[in-house]
């Protein structure tokens, strides 16, 4: 069974300031990696999908980079502001198209 | 600008009625979910659809039914809610990978 950890489970920085997010998995025999937005009580967003045969993907502040062989991702958020606040989500997707998540980064970006 | 709808969007309810959570997408796709999540927990995957007329039950038992006799419609249904029912309920689709989530309904049984 796919297990996913997030590293660390909070996070605060003061704004300005680069956001790194990181994600293991256990089984490497993925197909893809998702990144989501949660914001407190609502759904989820997307805000990346990187496919298994790339390493990374990029939107405006946003690059996330996937090593399928060490089971890592990272995302990273460039010159945070207090509207990055969220909490996080990696989800890992297998051949059978259900993602597993994580239990997500909440983070906060002081201002 | 969500394609996918969740309806009602916060529920409290007695103990023993029997509810219906809806969720609707107008993206066409063929494969939608259900998963919950408890307050500060990850998602845990409790039905999905990989088209109509098809249903499966998820990683986490749960003792909800769901249909999907429309493409674009797949409800929930608790023919008995218990307060252990109580969390958020959310709904995803994606036509392969790329999942869309709606915005979720957080039930409540008293």
């Amino acid at each position: 069974k796919q297990e996913v950890t997030q590293i660390p489970a909070a996070l605060s920085v003061p704004e300005g300031e680069n956001l790194v997010l990181n994600c293991s998995f256990t089984d490497s025999a993925i197909y893809n990696l998702q990144w989501f937005r949660q914001d407190p009580g609502k759904g989820l967003t997307s805000l990346l999908l990187i496919q298994s045969s790339q390493r990374e993907q990029t939107s405006g502040r946003l690059n996330a980079s996937l090593d399928k062989s060490s089971g890592r991702s990272t995302l990273y958020i460039a010159a945070s502001q207090p509207g990055d606040s969220a909490t996080y989500l990696c989800a890992v997707g297998g051949r059978d198209y259900k993602l597993s998540f994580g239990a997500g980064t909440t983070v906060t970006v002081r201002a | 600008e969500a394609d996918i709808y969740q309806t009602p969007r916060y529920l409290v309810i007695g103990t023993g009625k029997k509810i219906t959570l809806e969720c609707s997408q107008t993206m066409g796709h063929d494969k939608m979910y259900w998963y919950q999540q408890d307050p500060g927990m990850e998602l845990h995957l409790i039905h999905y659809s990989y088209g109509v007329n098809s249903t499966e039950k998820g990683d986490l038992s749960s003792e909800s039914t769901v249909s999907r006799i429309r493409t674009e419609h797949f409800p929930l249904t608790l023919e008995s809610a218990r307060p252990s029912h109580t969390s958020q309920y959310l709904c995803a689709s994606s036509p392969g990978y790329g999942y869309t989530f709606g915005s979720g309904t957080r039930l409540t049984v008293v």
